[in-house]
C-alpha cells in the first residue's frame, strides 16, 4: 500500500524564493497535518485539515506561510518569501477520523534549506 | 511549549537488554501515542493509549499510563539493533491542537 507520498525530499534555494511542497496523502484519510521539524523546537503542528477544510492554523508561523487542500489527495505548504530560519524538515501525515484518538501516518518529508 | 518531554534525551543498551523511556505531559489528554523515528524518515506509529486505560502491550512493547501523575512510559523488551531510533510520545491537547514531546534517542549496540 502507498504510504503518505511527499514532494520534493530535498529543496535547497536561496532566501527570497517560494518555496512550495507537495503532499498526497493516503487514499481514504481525510485528516491532514503538516509538521515542521527543528532540533531546536522539535516537531510542531502547523496545520490541521479535516475533510480538505483548514481546521486548526494556530500553529502556521507566519503570514508568509500557506497550506492549502484543493482535493481529498492534494496538498501543498508554501512559503513565500522564504528565510534561512525557515530551514527544516517539513513532514506531512494523514489520519482517518481525525487529531484525535487515531494514529497519525507520516510520509518521509521535505529536507528544506534555505541559504 | 510543547506538551510532553521524554527522559532520558539519549539512551544506549546493549542488544538483548530492555529499554525503557518516559515521558510527561502537562495538561489532559484523551489519549497518548508513542512515535518511532528512524534518521531520515518520517514516524511511525507505535501504540496508542487512551486516558482510561492503564497499560496496553504490542508485541515487545509495554506502554503504562499514569494520568495522576500526567505520565507514561514505553517499554521495549529483548531489544534489538533494528531498535536503534527516536521514539517520541504525543498528546492531544485542548482544541485541535496535537504535541510531540522531544524525545528520546534509542542506540542498541550489537
Amino acid at each position: 500500500d502507498a504510504g503518505v507520498i511527499q514532494s520534493p525530499r530535498h529543496e535547497v534555494t536561496e532566501m527570497g524564493q517560494e518555496v512550495t511542497l507537495r503532499c498526497k496523502p493516503i487514499s481514504g484519510h481525510n485528516s491532514l497535518f503538516w509538521y515542521r521539524q527543528t532540533m531546536m523546537r522539535g516537531l510542531e503542528l502547523l496545520i490541521y485539515f479535516n475533510n480538505n477544510v483548514p481546521i486548526d492554523d494556530s500553529g502556521m508561523p507566519e503570514d508568509r506561510f500557506s497550506a492549502k487542500m484543493p482535493n481529498a489527495s492534494f496538498s501543498t505548504l508554501k512559503i513565500q518569501p522564504s528565510e534561512p530560519r525557515d530551514s527544516a524538515v517539513y513532514f506531512c501525515a494523514s489520519s482517518f477520523g481525525g487529531i484525535r484518538n487515531q494514529p497519525q501516518h507520516f510520509g518521509d518529508g521535505t529536507r528544506l534549506s534555505i541559504l | 511549549s510543547q506538551q510532553g518531554e521524554e527522559d532520558p534525551q539519549a539512551l544506549s543498551i546493549q542488544e538483548g537488554e530492555n529499554a525503557t523511556m518516559n515521558c510527561s505531559y502537562k495538561t489532559s489528554i484523551n489519549n497518548l501515542q508513542w512515535y518511532r523515528q528512524n534518521s531520515g524518515r518520517g514516524l511511525v506509529h507505535l501504540i496508542l493509549i487512551r486516558s482510561n486505560e492503564r497499560e496496553k502491550h504490542s508485541g515487545r512493547l509495554r506502554v503504562t499510563l499514569d494520568t495522576s501523575k500526567k505520565s507514561s512510559s514505553l517499554l521495549i523488551t529483548a531489544s534489538r539493533a533494528a531498535d536503534t531510533a527516536s521514539y517520541f510520545c504525543a498528546t492531544d491537547g485542548t482544541g485541535n491542537q496535537f504535541y510531540f514531546g522531544t524525545g528520546t534517542s534509542l542506540t542498541v549496540i550489537p
